[in-house]
């Protein structure tokens, strides 16, 4: 079975903190992923990473930022939160096989005040 | 502009009766498509997938089919059972990106 992790569950922090949104998978996928859903909408890709070190933005514009220093970590920071930064973020992986399904986290329900 | 649609944002089944949530699509040149399944404050979990060389996949109570002329595909599920009440969700890729595209998702609930 898919484990993969994320951190925290729910967060409710202030205007102009930095936050960082964690994620572990120990399924050894090459292949991690960031998206942000709203209630109602589509899940959006934000980040992507085929391997350590190496990110790349996905096609929605974010103001987060991504490492991936560990095969196991992809990690999403925003340095400065804005309630529009409110949202619920997923964080998936997969394997190499061509169109290995995504496995997801239980996301991270973030609420800027 | 969305790309992958689901126009139904709820569906309401009695149980054991069949489900079919449709999903609709605009760029001719995806070419595998994915159902996932979310809970509440879960994460989303992979359902049942189509190759666009296919025009349907069984996988028990769940079938997909898959109109490429139409740009269409649906999930039927039955019989639909309460614990199948969840949002689901439609994805697609092409062969250069190998990107998911989500559509907006439908709200189903399974009526005992």
């Amino acid at each position: 079975e898919a484990d993969i992790y994320q951190t925290p569950r729910y967060l409710v922090i202030g205007t102009g903190k930095k936050i960082t949104l964690e994620c572990s998978q120990t399924m050894g996928h090459d292949k991690m992923y960031w998206y942000q859903q709203d209630p109602g909408m589509e899940l959006h890709l934000i980040h992507y990473s085929y391997g350590v070190n190496s990110t790349e933005k996905g096609d929605l514009s974010s103001e987060s930022t991504v490492s991936r220093i560990r095969t196991e970590h992809f990690p999403l920071t925003l340095e400065s939160a804005r309630p529009s930064h409110t949202s619920q973020y997923l964080c998936a992986s997969s394997g190499t096989t061509p169109n290995s399904p995504l496995h997801f986290g239980n996301g991270t329900r973030l609420t800027v005040t | 502009d969305q790309q992958v649609k689901q126009n139904s944002p709820s569906l309401s089944v009695q149980e054991g009766r069949i489900s079919i949530l449709n999903c609709d699509y605009t760029n001719s040149m995806f070419d595998y498509f994915l159902w996932y399944k979310k809970y509440p404050a879960e994460g989303p979990t992979f359902l049942i997938s189509i190759s666009s060389i296919k025009d349907k996949n069984e996988d028990g109570r769940f079938t997909v089919f898959l109109n490429k002329s139409a740009k269409h595909l649906s999930l039927h599920i039955v019989p639909s059972q309460p614990g199948d009440s969840a949002v689901y969700f439609c994805a697609a890729s092409d062969g250069s990106a190998r990107q998911l595209t989500f559509g907006s998702g439908t709200q189903l609930t399974v009526l005992p």
